[in-house]
């Protein structure tokens, strides 16, 4: 069975400094991709950056950046130099080679302080 | 502007009442999704179709039933809605499944059952 585990319901991070969100995930298949999504209070969905299981490097999108350690099946997304429009609910998220769906976890809400 | 479109974006219904949440994607993705987000409980997913002309329960089906009326669209439709269908509703389409195919997703619809 896959599972994602999100730890943290809420975090607070002062603006302009780095923040990291933690995901842990469980699969036995090999073959996985890592997403993370922000949801600000609008409620839209919004792609962030994606790992896969056989990337060799963490992968970055400018200020976002994921942790990926494989051993340890955790999937961090670190957000750099925070901003006050970072604040909102952050999902992360697996897809996995031999299903069709995406398991979410149950989010971190994110406040940035000024 | 291409993407996920979702109507309506909010509903207030009386328990018994039905009503069709309606999705359609423009980008010709073969996999979408019926999503419905709870507080503290990330995304569960209701339905999805893998391809026209296929649909598969999710995790959280029952209540609801669904039809992939052709490659772009994609109905939700609560025969008899209860109290607890009360959530916010995301579409979500792909344009393949796999590991490294992330999801494109609605604004999603925000359903009230009183």
């Amino acid at each position: 069975a896959q599972k994602i585990t999100q730890t943290q319901p809420g975090m607070f991070v002062q603006e302009k400094e780095a923040v990291t969100l933690d995901c842990t995930y469980d699969t036995s298949d090999p073959s996985y991709g890592l997403f993370w999504y922000k949801q600000p209070s609008s409620g839209e969905m919004i792609f962030l950056i994606y790992q896969g299981s056989y990337d060799q490097q963490n992968a970055t999108e400018g200020r976002y950046s994921l942790n990926f350690q494989k051993a340890r099946k955790s999937a961090n997304l670190v957000i750099s130099a925070s901003q006050l429009g970072d604040s909102a609910m952050y999902f992360c998220a697996m897809r996995v080679y031999t299903g069709n769906q995406f398991y979410f976890g149950t989010g971190t809400s994110l406040t940035v302080i000024p | 502007n291409a993407g996920v479109t979702q109507t309506p974006k909010f509903q207030v219904l009386k328990t018994g009442q039905s009503m069709t949440l309606q999705c359609a994607q423009d980008m010709n993705h073969n996999s979408m999704y019926w999503y419905r987000q709870d507080p503290g409980m990330g995304l569960r997913l209701i339905y999805y179709s893998a391809s026209e002309g296929t649909t598969d329960k999710g995790e959280v089906p029952n209540g609801y039933n669904v039809s992939r009326l052709n490659k772009r669209e994609f109905s939700l439709r609560l025969e008899s809605a209860a109290p607890s269908q009360t959530s916010v509703y995301f579409c979500a389409s792909s344009e393949l499944p796999g590991p490294n195919y992330g999801y494109t997703f609605g604004s999603g619809t925000r359903l009230t059952v009183v």
